[in-house]
């Protein structure tokens, strides 16, 4: 079975603090994928990382970053000096490989949502 | 148009019509996917398609028919619908089948009265 939970149902933030949100998956499975998206009030899903399983060298995208660690199965997401354009709902994935399956499941977490206050 | 285009943005039908939605992506992905979105509900997984070949079908109600006549239209064709399947419905599109990262349209936002 496949899980990602994000536990920060709502986070509070003010402009310019750091702010890291969490997501924790579970999978049998040794080959997968992570994702992670944003949501802003518009709706539209956002793609923002994917990153293998085999690949836990962390990354860092302007004022995004991301900590994977598969000892502690955890996929974390870090938005430094945080703005107000920030503000969204964001949703860590999970996919994993399945010989002969053929389909892209992406397992979803519930969501974490952002407010950043001005 | 670029990205994953969707229409309408928003619906409101009553339980005895039937309407569609629409999906187009101009990505040239050879994958389409159809989700539903509810309030505090995880995104469920309704349709995959590959080639215009439907490859997963998550246990959805039968009031709910998809359809992919090429690769980068999308429908979802709509029938009998009851107030619960009011949500927001996302399209996606993905290069290929495994470990691709999806692209997502803004939504279909549906009230089924």
């Amino acid at each position: 079975a496949q899980k990602v939970t994000q536990a920060q149902t709502e986070i509070s933030v003010v402009e310019k603090e750091d702010v890291t949100l969490d997501c924790v998956y579970e999978t049998r499975d040794t080959t997968y994928y992570l994702f992670w998206y944003k949501q802003p009030p518009s709706g539209e899903l956002v793609f923002l990382i994917r990153r293998n399983s085999f690949d836990e060298q962390n990354e860092i995208s302007g004022r995004y970053s991301w900590n994977f660690q598969k000892s502690t199965s955890s996929f974390n997401f870090t938005i430094t000096a945080s703005q107000v354009v920030d503000s969204a709902v964001y949703f860590c994935a999970l996919s994993e490989v399945r010989l002969g399956a053929g389909a892209n499941n992406l397992f979803f977490g519930t969501g974490t949502r952002l407010t950043v206050i001005p | 148009e670029t990205g994953v285009t969707q229409t309408p943005r928003h619906l409101v039908m009553g339980m005895t019509n039937k309407k569609s939605l629409k999906c187009e992506q101009h990505l040239g992905h050879n994958a389409m996917y159809w989700y539903k979105q509810s309030a505090k509900k995880p995104l469920e997984l309704m349709f995959v398609y590959s080639l215009e070949e439907r490859v997963e079908n998550n246990s959805v109600p039968s009031r709910f028919s998809p359809e992919c006549p090429n690769s980068s239209h999308l429908f979802l064709h709509l029938h009998t619908l009851q107030p619960e399947d009011s949500a927001l419905y996302l399209c996606a599109s993905s290069q290929g089948l495994t470990g691709y990262e999806q692209y997502f349209g803004p939504g279909t936002r549906l009230t089924v009265t």
